[in-house]
């Protein structure tokens, strides 16, 4: 039980499709993240939530949406994506995203494939 | 511009014999340090983290990281490996402007443990 819930583990998709990615966490934390993680390149920050406010967009392109209903979901809206996009989407969760004193919980994350 | 350097992209160890992954960080201040670890198919796990006080943290699992300011390193070490310790491991770091919780990773350190 890791606390951080993500589904779809797997998601193939075809590049005109729409598909959302979705982390829930168990832990009552206050903020929330998505990172992607591309093979043999360094873990990439996409979005921060906290208290359910965006605080960081990193110059992510448009075709990615996030959703932060409430603190303990977060939803990552797909459409029009391009083969690079394939890869394995992270969700975080921390107690409060404007204390860098708090670690990140990581869920098991996505495996997007992109046809 | 602050950035993470894990020199060595794959190490492999005997079971039993010591561990030790390099981490080197650009920083303007003190950083918060973090080591994650993830196994195949899973998100990343906090194995230790250095805030501030003894250089010398322990985690979990065995290991321990030692923050050398002059070296501007954070090296994870731990004394015998075993099997389960196959993985790949993640340094580091932040906080940065804003005070939010924004980490930077590094590239990642692929351990192979030989029986």
């Amino acid at each position: 039980e890791t606390g951080v819930t993500q589904t779809p583990r797997h998601l193939v998709m075809g590049m005109t499709n729409k598909k959302s990615l979705k982390c829930e966490q168990h832990l009552g934390h206050n903020a929330m993240y998505w990172y992607k993680q591309s093979a043999k390149k360094p873990l990439e920050l996409m979005f921060v939530y906290n208290f359910k406010e965006q605080t960081e967009n990193n110059s992510v392109p448009s075709r990615f949406s996030p959703e932060c209903p409430n603190s303990s979901h977060l939803f990552l809206h797909l459409h029009t994506l391009q083969p690079e996009d394939s890869a394995l989407y992270l969700c975080a969760s921390s107690q409060d995203g404007g204390d860098s004193n708090q670690p990140q919980h990581f869920g098991d994350g996505t495996r997007l494939s992109i046809l | 511009a602050q950035s993470v350097t894990q020199p060595d992209i794959h190490i492999t160890v005997s079971e039993g014999a010591s561990l030790e992954l390099r981490c080197n960080y650009s920083y303007g201040a003190t950083p918060y340090l973090f080591w994650y670890v993830q196994s195949p198919g899973q998100g990343l796990q906090l194995l230790l983290k250095y805030f501030s006080g003894d250089t010398l943290v322990q985690g979990i699992k065995g290991f321990e990281a030692e923050f050398k300011r002059s070296q501007s390193s954070f090296n994870l070490r731990k004394p015998s490996v075993h099997w389960s310790d196959a993985a790949e491991y993640f340094c580091a770091v932040g906080p940065f402007s804003g005070g939010y919780n924004k980490l930077i990773f590094g590239a990642g350190t692929r351990l192979a443990v030989h029986p």
